[in-house]
């Protein structure tokens, strides 16, 4: 079963940059996509962008400029960084497998406050 | 981007009744499109995917219908197990976007 871990802070201070990680177990990261998804509280899903093995990203056009996801193969682990980070940033932070078609295995998500 | 529009965004029912949610998109988004189910504190879980097929270990009381811009998932017979919130996504060009959702509650 695959399994994934969200870790990084859990509070991050206005105009800083934020930085998860994700850990994966189960699978290597060679066998999917790796994604990143966000929820701000009470509203909806957004996905903020996923990276193949190889290091091919697609970032959503809304926050390309201050994003940045890359891999490590070595840890089986991705990562996600996101500066000049606001209130508006504040969301819980889901990692997840996409298999090109489906979102299919998700961490437990991490709730990430950007304070002033 | 593709804009997806659920409705209702609640809908109230009692175990036993049937559920239809809505998903419009903007524009064409062909079969793909997916939906996930979310219970409080935890993530979405895939129900369905590519408009109607079941996810692994989804009960047959989940249908999923619809092409183009309007979409339906439709439970026959909701389980006390089924209030959930309700989201769903296409993957038919990037960026892949999600509707808002749609609560289905216990009335």
């Amino acid at each position: 079963q695959v399994q994934l871990q969200e870790s990084g802070p859990g509070l991050v201070k206005s105009s800083e940059t934020l930085s998860l990680t994700c850990s994966v177990s189960g699978a290597s990261i060679s066998d999917y996509y790796w994604s990143w998804i966000r929820q701000a509280p009470g509203k909806g899903l957004e996905w903020i962008g996923y990276i193949d093995y190889s290091g091919s990203v697609k970032y959503s056009p809304s926050l390309k400029s201050r994003v940045s996801i890359s891999v490590d193969m070595s840890k089986n682990q991705f990562s996600l960084k996101l500066s000049s980070a606001t209130a508006a940033d504040t969301a819980v932070y889901y990692c997840a497998s996409y298999s090109g078609s489906t979102l299919d295995f998700w961490g437990q998500g991490t709730l990430v406050t950007v304070s002033s | 981007e593709i804009v997806l529009t659920q409705s209702p965004d609640t809908l109230s029912l009692s175990p036993g009744e049937r559920a239809t949610l809505s998903c419009r998109a903007s524009q064409s988004v062909s079969r793909y499109l997916n939906w996930y189910q979310q219970k409080p504190g935890q993530a979405p879980r895939l129900v369905i995917y590519d408009a109607s097929i079941r996810a692994t270990g989804i009960p047959d009381r989940f249908r999923g219908s619809g092409s183009g811009t309007d979409f339906t998932l439709t439970i026959s017979r909701i389980e006390p197990e089924d209030f959930a919130v309700y989201h769903c996504q296409h993957r038919s060009n990037w960026p892949y976007t999600f509707g808002q959702g749609t609560m289905l509650e216990i009335k």
